[in-house]
């Protein structure tokens, strides 16, 4: 296992685009996150899932905002109708259940709309 | 409401020199807190994760303590080098919020 994984590791978009991007998290890792970080920030929480329930949303998870974990493995990400402002890193990390494990983070998504 | 304080927001140092860098959070009931390092437009790479039981975790040149009760950790760099420079961000789980919550990290310049 190579650790989690994101793609596009970069996505130039047009404001008013649809875009989506995907995060295969580690495979024995049943929790999977999705983050937000813009410049000079920290990374701010969006939602989660165990399994394939998504068990909480951020308030920064606007209706244009939607997460989906189908078969709780691999998940998606889509913002409909972008925005400057949603210009950021998404950041999707994994770990096992449970309050002792930490988090392992992919590389990432760089969103820039135009 | 956890909130988490990292200071400094920046650092310089010559190579060589051993630094401390600082994080605060406001709810002590944290199960674990965890040390990234961040280079620029990377995604995060885990340093140290402590749990709440212990007072310190040490991997490499780098210990991580943590004192629940005064809300406090710190990182400690032994003799810096100049692939150390990235950012180093802190964060906690539990408390008020059932997820990890982070700073806004201190900005590491390690100078040849």
């Amino acid at each position: 296992d190579t650790g989690v994984s994101q793609n596009p590791r970069h996505k130039i978009t047009k404001r008013g685009q649809n875009v989506t991007f995907r995060c295969d998290p580690i495979s024995e890792h049943n929790r999977l996150y999705w983050y937000r970080q813009t410049l000079g920030q920290g990374p701010e929480f969006l939602t989660y899932f165990q399994n394939e329930a998504q068990l909480e949303k951020s308030r920064l998870l606007s209706d244009r905002f939607s997460a989906e974990r189908p078969k709780g493995s691999f998940s998606t990400l889509e913002i409909q109708r972008t925005e400057q402002g949603d210009s950021a890193m998404y950041l999707c990390a994994s770990s096992l259940p449970g309050r002792i494990h930490g988090y392992t983070f992919g590389s990432g998504t760089r969103l820039t709309v135009v | 409401k956890q909130e988490v304080t990292q200071i400094p927001a920046a650092l310089s140092v010559p190579e060589g020199e051993n630094l401390v860098l600082n994080c605060s959070f406001t709810d002590s009931a944290i199960y674990n807190l965890q040390w990234f390092r961040q280079d620029p437009g990377k995604g995060l790479t885990s340093l140290l994760l402590i749990q709440s039981s212990q007072r310190e975790q040490t991997s490499g040149r780098l210990n991580a303590s943590l004192d629940k009760s005064s809300g406090r950790s710190t990182l400690y760099i032994a003799a810096s080098q100049p692939g150390d420079s990235a950012t180093y961000l802190c964060a906690v789980y539990g408390g008020s919020q059932g997820n990890l919550i982070f700073g806004k990290g201190t900005k590491l310049s390690v100078k040849p």
